[in-house]
């Protein structure tokens, strides 16, 4: 019974399209994340929402919007796919600053 | 800015031997530090979690310390495994929206 689950699991995509990965947890969790792995692994938070109302956008580009419909639910829309925006997009949720993180297996975008 | 150092960025030790990850961070006011483990091309599993209050947690083979003051935490792995090969990741919560700063990781080969 996966706790984090992500949608897709890989992702390949031409420059300018739009495109959307899903997440769920059943932990019930208040607080949900969004991580970016890049090309050298390093893992940054992109996003956080905290029972579906945003608590951090770490400057990422307005291209990228999250979207939270209920407190199990976090996607990710991503508008006019640019090339750098290849990279591995972790989901994870918690209980903040008392539970450990779950992350998810990762969606790899790839954008030719 | 919390920023987190591992120590060393990769490590090749022979099937048995106990080891010792290091891990390093700038901003003592953390509410816990997350230990991580990644295969390739796999999500993140949560080894230990290391709550601010506690001075060290262990689960098998594994045993983290928290040092909080000096902002340093140790991972600790007994009798290595061949299967113990990843990329050990350390993690802090901090700050008034608790997100995770990662640090770059530790590679670990394992060799049988």
């Amino acid at each position: 019974d996966t706790a984090v689950s992500q949608t897709p699991k890989y992702l390949v995509t031409q420059m300018g399209n739009d495109k959307s990965i899903k997440c769920e947890q059943n932990l019930g969790h208040d607080t949900m994340y969004w991580y970016k792995q890049d090309s050298k692994k390093f893992l940054k938070i992109m996003f956080s929402y905290n029972n579906k109302e945003l608590i951090i956008n770490e400057t990422v580009p307005n291209r990228f919007s999250p979207k939270s419909p209920d407190k199990a639910h976090l996607n990710l829309h991503i508008n006019s796919l640019e090339l750098g925006d290849s990279a591995v997009y972790f989901c994870a949720s918690s209980l903040p600053g008392v539970t450990e993180a779950f992350f998810g297996q990762g969606t790899r975008l790839t954008v030719v | 800015k919390q920023e987190v150092t591992q120590i060393p960025a990769a490590l090749s030790v022979p099937e048995g031997e106990n080891l010792v990850l290091n891990c390093s961070f700038t901003d003592s006011a953390i509410y816990n530090l997350q230990w991580f483990r990644q295969d390739p091309g796999k999500g993140l599993t949560s080894l230990l979690l290391i709550q601010s209050s506690q001075r060290e947690q262990t689960s098998g083979r594994l045993n983290a310390s928290l040092d909080k003051s000096s902002g340093r935490s140790t991972l600790y792995i007994a009798a290595s495994q061949p299967g113990d090969s990843a990329t050990y990741l350390c993690a802090v919560s901090g700050g008034s929206n608790y997100k995770l700063t990662f640090g770059k990781g530790t590679l670990l080969t394992v060799n049988p």
